[in-house]
């Protein structure tokens, strides 16, 4: 079977790093996407993972490895308006998105 | 400004009732989705449609149906055979269908059956 796993909930502290970790295992692979969702709104497009290796963008960067079946999300920096839920998901051979639940991350002062 | 709408943002309805969500978007995207979300779960595929007068099922299609006779639009029913329809459903659009594309999603709809 397909599957995708990520922590519930993670609480880091303003201005801090936090890594959000992503296995999965899923019939081929396209490619691995992070959205952010905030609470009762559209999910948003962060980063794409195809190869290996750690890609850039700000204060987010996404990290893959196909080998182990793994990626993470870093944050630095962080800010309030950073709470909200980050979604991992994989585009498996037919193209199609497969999702994991979320990990819903709580930013305190 | 180009994106995707979807209407109304709070339903309720009645159990047994019939109810269709709106889907709209002017960004020429060819690949539509609905999916549905429920707490502690991923989004699930309900349908996809490549191409206008095409769709396909996906992992949860039973009790759903769908529509789509213009490129822009791509509405959603949610019959009364859905035994838990009560959840955010949220629409989508890519550019292409069946390569690697960004999905662009709208702000949702969250139905609650009573």
């Amino acid at each position: 079977g397909q599957n995708i796993d990520q922590p519930t909930e993670m609480t880091a502290t303003e201005g801090a790093i936090v890594q959000i970790n992503c296995t999965y295992q899923t019939s081929g692979f396209n490619g691995l996407f992070w959205y952010q969702q905030h609470a009762g709104e559209a999910p948003t497009f962060l980063s794409y993972n195809v190869l290996d290796g750690l890609e850039e963008k700000g204060r987010f960067s996404s990290f893959l490895s196909r080998s182990k079946g793994y990626s993470y999300l870093l944050l630095k920096e962080l800010q309030m308006k950073d709470s909200a839920s980050y979604l991992c998901a994989v585009m498996d051979s037919n193209y199609q998105l497969i999702w994991g639940a979320g990990t819903k991350l709580i930013i305190k002062p | 400004d180009g994106g995707i709408t979807q209407s109304p943002k709070y339903l309720f309805r009645k159990e047994g009732q019939n109810v269709t969500l709106s889907c709209e978007q002017n960004l020429n995207h060819d690949a539509m989705y609905w999916y549905r979300q429920d707490p502690g779960q991923g989004l699930r595929l309900i349908y996809y449609s490549q191409i206008v007068n095409d769709f396909q099922k996906g992992d949860i299609a039973e009790g759903y149906s769908v529509s789509r006779e213009k490129k822009e639009s791509f509405p959603l029913t949610v019959t009364s055979a859905q035994k838990n329809p009560t959840a955010f459903y949220l629409c989508a659009s890519s550019p292409i269908s069946g390569g690697v594309n960004e999905q662009f999603f709208g702000p949702g709809t969250r139905l609650t059956v009573l």
